[in-house]
C-alpha cells in the first residue's frame, strides 16, 4: 500500500517555465488537496478536490492549475514558474469529509 | 478569519521529561483540530484528531485536550525519547466539516539525550 506518491521529489525551474507536480494515491480517497510550505508561514492551501471532476480554490491559488479525472489522481500544473513558487508542495487525501489526512512525502521546486 | 498560532516555536527537552505543545486559535466555532507530526524533509502524518464535542483524545503516549471556548488545545507528550524529535503542527478546518485545513507554523521540538 502505497498511500499518497508525489514525483518529482526535487525540481529546479527558471522563471517562465511550466511544469507539473504529479499526486496519486490508492486508498480511494474521494478527498485531495495540495499545500505548500514555506519558512515562517506553515502550509497554506492552494487547490482541494472532493471528488472526479470537482475542484475548488483554496487561499492562495494564482498561478496554480488543478483537474481532477480520475480518483486516485490530482497534479498541479504551474502555468509560468516565478520565484515566489519556490517552495515545498504537499499533496494530501482523506476518506472523507473533515478526516484524518494522509500527507505524501512532497515535493521540492526551485525557480531561478 | 481563522488564525492558528503555536508557541513556542522551538522547544528542547532532556529525554525522559513530560512536555506539553501549546496550539491557539481564533474562531472557536472549530469543527475539530488534528495534530500532526513532521520530520526533517518528509509529510505530515496526522497524530490525533480531536472533534469539537470531545475534551480530549489520547494515543499512546499522545494526549491531546481542546478548550473551544479559550481557543486553545494542548499536545502533551509523557516519557519524551530521541525519537519523538520533530516538528509538531496543528489545523483546523476553514470552517464546518471540511478537510480544507489552516495549520498552524509549528514547534520545532528537540529531545536530548
Amino acid at each position: 500500500n502505497a498511500g499518497v506518491t508525489q514525483t518529482p521529489k526535487f525540481q529546479v525551474l527558471k522563471t517562465g517555465q511550466s511544469m507539473t507536480l504529479q499526486c496519486a494515491q490508492d486508498m480511494n480517497h474521494e478527498y485531495m488537496s495540495w499545500y505548500r510550505q514555506d519558512p515562517g508561514m506553515g502550509l497554506r492551501l492552494i487547490h482541494y478536490s472532493v471528488g472526479a471532476g470537482i475542484t475548488d480554490q483554496g487561499e492562495v491559488p494564482n498561478g496554480y492549475n488543478v483537474s481532477r479525472s480520475t480518483t486516485e489522481d490530482f497534479p498541479l500544473r504551474l502555468l509560468s514558474a516565478a520565484p515566489s513558487q519556490t517552495s515545498v508542495y504537499f499533496c494530501a487525501s482523506s476518506y472523507m469529509n473533515a478526516g484524518e489526512l494522509f500527507f505524501g512525502e512532497g515535493s521540492r521546486l526551485t525557480v531561478l | 478569519k481563522q488564525e492558528v498560532t503555536q508557541i513556542p516555536a522551538a522547544l528542547s527537552v532532556p529525554e525522559g521529561e513530560n512536555l506539553v505543545l501549546n496550539c491557539s486559535f481564533t474562531d472557536s466555532a472549530i469543527y475539530n483540530l488534528q495534530w500532526f507530526r513532521q520530520d526533517p524533509g518528509k509529510g505530515l502524518t496526522s497524530l490525533l484528531l480531536i472533534q469539537s464535542s470531545q475534551r480530549e483524545q489520547t494515543s499512546g503516549r499522545l494526549n491531546a485536550s481542546l478548550d473551544k471556548s479559550s481557543g486553545r488545545s494542548t499536545l502533551y507528550i509523557a516519557a519524551s525519547q530521541p525519537g519523538d524529535s520533530a516538528t509538531y503542527l496543528c489545523a483546523v478546518p476553514y470552517g464546518g466539516a471540511t478537510n480544507k485545513l489552516i495549520f498552524g507554523t509549528g514547534t520545532l521540538l528537540a529531545v536530548q539525550p
